[in-house]
C-alpha cells in the first residue's frame, strides 16, 4: 500500500513565522504534489514535482516555495505567514507522469493532510 | 469555464440503495484519465476508481462502478449497497495530456447514508 505522510495534522502559527510542511511518500513515486483545500474552493494546486529538484508552479503558488532534495520527501515553505493561508494542506504522490494522460500510474495518493492555522 | 463540474453539494441516500453522484467535465484532450475520491471527515483524500479516456469499459471496484458516457463527458459514481461507512464528501477530478500533468478537482459532492 502506498503511504504517504505529513510532519502535522494541525499547526498554529504567528503572521509572519516561516512555515515548514513535510510530506514523505515511501513507494518511490516520481511525482508529488501540494494543494491546499478551503470550503467552497475545493482542492487547489500550489506546486508540484516531477523529479528531484525539479517544481512546477501550480495555480496559486504566491506566498509559497517548494524544495525537493530527495525523492521522497516534498516540503512546502510558507516564508512569513499571512493568516490568509489558513487552510487544510493535502500533499499527492503519484507514480509517474508518461507525457500522456489516461493511464492508472497517474492516480494520486494524498496524505492525512495538515490543518494550519496563522493567528 | 469549470473543467470539472459536480452539480450535487449535498445528496442523502438510504443504506442499503445505491447512489449516483454526477461528474460532467470538460476538455478537447484525446487523452485524459478521470478518478474519484473519497474524504470523511478525518480529512484524508481516499482513491476510489480511476477511468482512462481509452478504456471501453466502464471501471468497477467492489461496490463503486464508474458510468462513463464519453460522448457526454459524464463520469458518475455509482455506489451500490450503501453503508453507514460512506458517508463522506466525494470528489472527482481528471488529469489531462495537455496541462501538464496537473489535475483539476471538482468541488465534491457531501453524501449522507440514512440508517
Amino acid at each position: 500500500d502506498v503511504k504517504v505522510t505529513q510532519s502535522s495534522r494541525y499547526l498554529v502559527k504567528r503572521t509572519g513565522e516561516k512555515v515548514f510542511l513535510e510530506c514523505v511518500q515511501d513507494m518511490d513515486h516520481e511525482n508529488m504534489f501540494w494543494y491546499r483545500q478551503d470550503p467552497g474552493l475545493g482542492l487547489r494546486l500550489i506546486y508540484f514535482s516531477y523529479d528531484v529538484k525539479m517544481k512546477e508552479k501550480g495555480d496559486i503558488p504566491e506566498g509559497y516555495s517548494v524544495s525537493r532534495e530527495k525523492k521522497e520527501r516534498f516540503s512546502l515553505i510558507l516564508e512569513s505567514a499571512s493568516t490568509n493561508q489558513t487552510s487544510m494542506y493535502l500533499c499527492a504522490s503519484s507514480l509517474e507522469w508518461l507525457g500522456l494522460a489516461g493511464s492508472v500510474t497517474d492516480t494520486q495518493y494524498f496524505g492525512p493532510g495538515t490543518r494550519l492555522t496563522v493567528l | 469555464a469549470q473543467k470539472i463540474t459536480q452539480t450535487q453539494p449535498g445528496m442523502f441516500v438510504q443504506e442499503k440503495e445505491a447512489v449516483t453522484l454526477d461528474c460532467t467535465y470538460d476538455t478537447s484532450d484525446q487523452s485524459y484519465g478521470l478518478f474519484w475520491y473519497k474524504q470523511p471527515s478525518s480529512g484524508e483524500m481516499i482513491f476510489l476508481i480511476y477511468q482512462g479516456s481509452y478504456d471501453e469499459q466502464n471501471a468497477t471496484e467492489g461496490r463503486y462502478s464508474l458510468n462513463f458516457q464519453k460522448a457526454r463527458k459524464s463520469a458518475n459514481l455509482v455506489i451500490s449497497a450503501s453503508q453507514l461507512g460512506d458517508s463522506a464528501m466525494y470528489f472527482c477530478a481528471m488529469r489531462e495530456s495537455t496541462n501538464a500533468g496537473k489535475s483539476t478537482f471538482g468541488d465534491g459532492t457531501t453524501l449522507t447514508v440514512k440508517p
